[in-house]
């Protein structure tokens, strides 16, 4: 089982640079969120997605946008990339929430990103 | 907006029992999740809680008052193995079952 793969795993931008973080997962998920993780810190959410063709806004959703267009992917596109994006990007997924047992969330391995 | 809240860094000794606590805010609340990072690794599942009570398994347990909007994780007989941070998430059914984290307690582990 792949269960949530992410690329790239490293990737440095310029600031001003585009670039897309793809994830996918083969485990027929409804669910499935971005977050980020800045060093030493929790993870903030991003954007999240509760099926194809939804998607919603989490904490800190400036500067990025996702789309669902299959339950398998999820990616994330940061058009202007900016140092304060300099972060490591978790993809997670999950099936559907209400009487879900816990341990069904399942997370990539990450995406480290520094843009200068 | 859904506050989560946890110590920031904690430290024990190897072979005593650590408690972290999480509080959270109540309105919406819809499963509460423990999970270990790591330092450079993605979280793991450690935990989940929708009712109130204990829930055991091996050396860790979690714990909810789903009235008083808090958790606690309680790790016994510490190893070494057991440094990492702890972070407590809380999904929300009031928001599309938005599921978001508390900023993590780092601990350390002592010999």
């Amino acid at each position: 089982n792949a269960g949530v793969t992410q690329t790239p795993k490293f990737r440095i931008l310029k600031i001003g640079q585009s670039m897309t973080l793809q994830c996918a997962q083969d485990m027929n998920h409804n669910y499935m969120y971005w977050y980020r993780q800045d060093p030493g810190m929790g993870l903030k959410l991003i954007y999240y997605s509760v099926g194809a063709g939804i998607t919603d806004k989490g904490e800190v959703p400036n500067g990025y946008n996702v789309s669902r267009s299959t339950t398998e992917d999820f990616p994330l596109r940061l058009e202007l990339a900016a140092p304060s994006q300099t972060s490591v990007y978790f993809c997670a997924s999950t099936l559907r929430g209400v009487g879900d047992s816990g341990n069904t969330i399942y997370f990539g391995e990450g995406s480290w990103l520094t843009v200068v | 907006g859904q506050n989560i809240d946890q110590p920031t860094e904690m430290t024990a000794t190897e072979g005593a029992i650590v408690q972290i606590n999480c509080t959270y805010q109540t309105s919406g609340f819809n499963g509460l999740f423990w999970y270990q990072q790591h330092a450079g690794e993605a979280p793991t599942f450690l935990s989940y809680n929708v009712l109130d009570g204990l829930e055991e398994k091996g050396r860790f347990s979690s714990f909810l008052s789903r009235s008083k909007g808090y958790s606690y994780l309680l790790l016994k007989e510490l190893q070494m193995k057991d440094s990492a941070s702890y972070l407590c998430a809380v999904r929300w059914g009031n928001a599309g079952n938005m599921l978001t984290f508390g900023g993590g307690t780092r601990l350390m582990v002592k010999p």
